[in-house]
């Protein structure tokens, strides 16, 4: 299995609304990473876990909170979000041990694409 | 975080012509270099490593300049399938493991 399998891969949700994205891999990786793209702009690098725990938080809002209950699972969870919010959400995922000279692959999940109302 | 700095473009070509995209990345402690290329609402998707020796993989060359801090990438006798965006990619000890992504340079191939 070489993929990483994010779900809902479209969520429209509301202001006050509470919801969580969730992303999966069962390549044995264990770092996992979440990154926002807006359209027409790169993706940004939200957050980090390394072997289960929080590596990087990119001064991500509190709405925003990630959790990572295995080596294979990876959730978002959301939380009273505004309209510009609205983005791209990537999920991806690599070997955490690898020097920093390694092109070591990085596999990227589908994304979930959401829509604040 | 320093940035990663590509050609705005769009750059529109005719089938068969050859494009080249720059980069520049500010961080001289960034070590792994890549073009990724993202198609429209799609995910991004690793096209090819960059090495300093310079690397190619059928009509793709990648080029690296250390020195330089410049990144390169020739595409030859384009065609229609590689209308995408083309996004530099650098790695560097202040992102751990996380790749730090170019704002993209769009190609739209025309026939």
């Amino acid at each position: 299995d070489t993929e990483v399998t994010q779900t809902p891969k479209h969520l429209v949700m509301g202001m006050t609304n509470k919801k969580s994205l969730k992303c999966e891999q069962h390549m044995g990786h264990r770092a996992m990473y979440w990154y926002k793209q807006k359209a027409k702009k790169p993706p940004e690098l939200m957050f980090v876990y390394s072997y289960e725990k929080l590596s990087i938080n990119e001064s991500v809002p509190s709405r925003f909170s990630p959790e990572c209950p295995n080596s294979s699972l990876l959730n978002l969870h959301l939380h009273a979000l505004q309209p510009e919010d609205s983005a791209l959400y990537l999920c991806a995922s690599s070997q955490a041990r690898q020097r920093l000279t390694s092109n070591y692959g990085y596999t990227f999940g589908s994304g979930t694409r959401l829509t604040v109302v | 975080r320093k940035e990663v700095e590509q050609d705005p473009g769009p750059f529109n070509v005719p089938e068969g012509a050859t494009v080249a995209f720059n980069c520049t990345y500010s961080n001289s402690a960034s070590q792994s270099f890549f073009w990724y290329r993202q198609d429209c609402r799609k995910e991004p998707k690793l096209l090819m490593s960059v090495y300093s020796s310079g690397n190619e993989d059928g009509r793709f060359t990648a080029q690296l300049n250390r020195a330089s801090q410049y990144i390169s990438l020739l595409i030859r006798d384009s065609k229609l399938s590689d209308s995408a965006t083309y996004l530099c990619v650098v790695k560097d000890s202040q992102a751990g493991t996380a790749l730090i992504f170019g704002k993209g340079t769009t190609l739209s191939v025309s026939s």
